[in-house]
């Protein structure tokens, strides 16, 4: 069964960059047909896809958030990582890391971690 | 960018009852290749990441009980849940993915008992 782990910090500073990692297990990040992707979630609000990554390193961001996202991809650990910069209090949120392809959406989510942004 | 809408905002169904959540794309997500419309539907209970309900519209998901429904095509869809029962209670998005890899979720729909 695939599975997906958040990992980073809980806490970030304005002005500084968030930077989470998700690790894959139970199936390979190399997989065909899938990409590798980070939505987020600010509290009591709706989900935000901010961008997602295929196993060979193409990258695909969010219009409204692309200055500021880098993903990248470690196929030898099998895990993927987000990096958002110049942080404000609005990108508070749950970010979950996920598996989606063009068959049926969105079909892996990580369980997600709050990362708050507060000084 | 394709933007998706959701009605209503909120509803309360007795239980038994059936609920009813509708969806509506800016432009059609139905591929003429295949016929099939890239719409997805997910609930979202309290504390859990998402969970895949509908994919290609009306397709459920392994699992998924069969009080779960979706029909629609182009840029009109919706989700019933024909006899609501209590655990059904959570938040409801649709999600189109006809531009994969990039996507975009409704505003979600809250679900309640009356």
């Amino acid at each position: 069964q695939l599975q997906l782990q958040e990992s980073g910090p809980g806490l970030v500073k304005p002005s500084e960059t968030l930077s989470l990692t998700c690790t894959v297990s139970g199936g390979s990040i190399s997989s065909s047909s899938y990409y590798w992707g980070w939505i987020r979630q600010p509290p009591g609000k709706g989900l935000e896809w901010i961008g997602s990554i295929y196993y060979s390193g193409s990258t695909y961001y969010n219009p409204s958030l692309k200055s500021r996202v880098t993903i990248s991809v470690d196929t030898s650990k099998n895990q993927f990582s987000l990096k958002l910069s110049s942080v404000t209090a609005a990108d508070t949120a749950v970010y979950y890391c996920a598996r989606h392809g063009g068959l049926r959406g969105v079909d892996y989510w990580g369980q997600g971690t709050l990362v708050t942004v507060s000084s | 960018d394709i933007v998706m809408t959701q009605s209503p905002d909120s509803l309360a169904v007795s239980l038994g009852e059936r609920a009813t959540i509708n969806c509506k794309s800016s432009q059609s997500v139905l591929y003429s290749s295949n016929n099939k419309n890239y719409l997805a539907w997910y609930q979202q209970k309290p504390g859990q990441p998402p969970k895949l309900l509908i994919y290609w519209a009306s397709t459920r998901e392994s699992g998924v009980p069969d009080r779960f429904s979706g029909s629609g095509s182009g840029t009109d869809f919706t989700l019933t849940i024909s006899s609501l029962q209590a655990e059904d209670v959570a938040v409801y998005y649709c999600q189109q993915y006809y531009s994969t890899p990039l996507f975009t979720f409704g505003p979600g729909t809250k679900v309640d008992i009356k």
